[in-house]
């Protein structure tokens, strides 16, 4: 099975740059899509198709991806912006999700 | 608006069947296809199952398969996931979610999610 990796933890200083990170075999050639999750809530789409924001979601996210890895980048961090992040893929017929990334926003 | 409504979970013994309902409403449920993804209490999401806008395609993760069918009535706008030989490992926080495009596409609405407990 298809395995992808996360970072378990982010911590970011109020009003700067995340960076939340997401590794896998050749995952340079898949579609890498990103969720954000508050607590007691339901997931949300931030990121689809590596790089593409859906219009609800503020410009300060972004996504990337170099070699074996995907990242997603939150610009400006606030404090809404805690949450766990997940990064997605479709592998061999399944969707794959990674572990998840807690942020905190210090 | 869009919206998702899960409904079906409870405490189920294990060995037992449920099924889960997804109420869908805003948008045509016909041109897309539907999943569901859990997440067990404190941890990350799984995916669990997904099925096409005409519900021709069904795919499953190994953990379910066999075990659990993914179905929809498109003229009541609904998506279902029987689930039968319940174990305590499948006890989590079950969400259906909406699917653009089939197959390698992403997950653009979600339900709020139904907890499923399984236990004695």
């Amino acid at each position: 099975s298809y395995d992808l990796t996360q970072p378990l933890s982010v911590s970011v200083a109020l009003g700067q740059t995340a960076s939340i990170t997401c590794g896998g075999d050749k995952i340079g050639s898949k579609t890498v899509h990103w969720y954000q999750q508050k607590p007691g809530q339901a997931p949300v789409l931030v990121i689809y198709r590596d790089i593409n924001r859906p219009s609800e979601i503020p410009e300060r996210f972004s996504g990337s991806k170099s070699g074996n890895t995907a990242t997603l980048t939150i610009s400006r961090a606030q404090v809404g912006d805690e949450a766990d992040y997940y990064c997605q893929v479709w592998d061999s017929g399944t969707w794959v999700f990674g572990g998840g990334t807690k942020l905190a926003v210090l | 608006e869009l919206q998702l409504l899960e409904s079906g979970g409870g405490l189920i013994q294990p060995g037992g069947s449920l099924r889960l309902s997804c109420a869908a409403s805003g948008f045509t449920f016909t041109n897309y296809a539907m999943t569901w993804v859990r997440q067990a209490p404190g941890k990350g999401l799984e995916w669990v199952a997904a099925i096409g806008g005409s519900g021709g395609s069904t795919f499953y993760a190994d953990s379910v398969k066999g075990r659990f069918t993914v179905s929809r009535d498109n003229s009541r706008n609904t998506l279902y996931l029987q689930m039968k030989g319940l174990r305590a490992g499948d006890s989590a926080i079950y969400y259906c979610a909406r699917v653009p495009i089939l197959p390698a596409s992403y997950f653009d609405y979600w339900g709020q999610g139904d907890l499923v407990t399984v236990s004695s």
